[in-house]
């Protein structure tokens, strides 16, 4: 079965520094998607940036990055000049072909200024 | 605007009782799914379902109806055999793209067992 790890309940940065925030996953199919949500305190998922198994490129939307290390089963997300706003908890998610989508646990991040 | 409705967005209930959580979708997808997310937890498939007059159990079933009569409509009932129903329910959406289809999601409804 396919599986997603986060390994950081919480991490705190900056107003304007960079973070990574961490992501493992684990499956045998060589098609899949993986996707980075972001959850606010009001609860709705936000879509933030998609990376497939097949693109060579890391995927980049705005202040998103994915660092993607297929290799390593890694999908790293990088917020590059963090805001107030990016607070809230950040989902890390895979698809396989079935298209349902596994969850990890998720991190926490906390912006201050 | 095309979208995903969820209602209501909170809901109380006691014991014993049923309830069922509406889902609508506008955005013409075929697959549409049930998540349920607990505090400081990720989100664990309940039910989905790709194509009208059918859907397959998740992750945790258990306690859980849905049906699919249209293709915009995607209803749970949490009957009294869920043992711990107290939760975060989150509704969503997708064309069945695969590996590549991003999934669209409702604002939540919050349940709550008293």
């Amino acid at each position: 079965a396919q599986k997603i790890t986060q390994t950081q309940p919480g991490m705190f940065v900056q107003e304007k520094e960079a973070v990574t925030l961490d992501c493992t996953y684990d499956t045998s199919d060589p098609s899949y998607g993986l996707f980075w949500y972001k959850q606010p305190s009001s609860g709705e998922m936000i879509f933030l940036i998609y990376q497939g198994s097949y693109d060579q490129q890391n995927a980049t939307e705005g202040r998103y990055s994915l660092n993607f290390q297929k290799a390593r089963k890694s999908a790293n997300l990088v917020i590059s000049a963090s805001q107030l706003g990016d607070s809230a908890m950040y989902f890390c998610a895979m698809t396989l072909s079935d298209s349902t989508l596994t969850f990890g646990k998720g991190t926490m991040l906390l912006v201050s200024p | 605007d095309g979208g995903i409705t969820q209602s209501p967005k909170y809901l109380f209930r006691k014991e014993g009782q049923n309830v069922t959580l509406s889902c609508e979708q506008n955005l013409n997808h075929d697959a549409m799914y049930w998540y349920r997310q607990d505090p400081g937890q990720g989100l664990r498939l309940i039910y989905y379902s790709q194509i009208v007059n059918d859907f397959q159990k998740g992750d945790i079933a258990e306690g859980y109806s849905v049906s699919r009569e249209k293709k915009e409509s995607f209803p749970l009932t949490v009957t009294s055999a869920q043992k711990n129903p107290t939760a975060f329910y989150l509704c969503a959406s997708s064309t069945l793209a695969g590996a590549s289809g991003e999934l669209f999601f409702g604002e939540g409804s919050r349940l709550t067992v008293l």
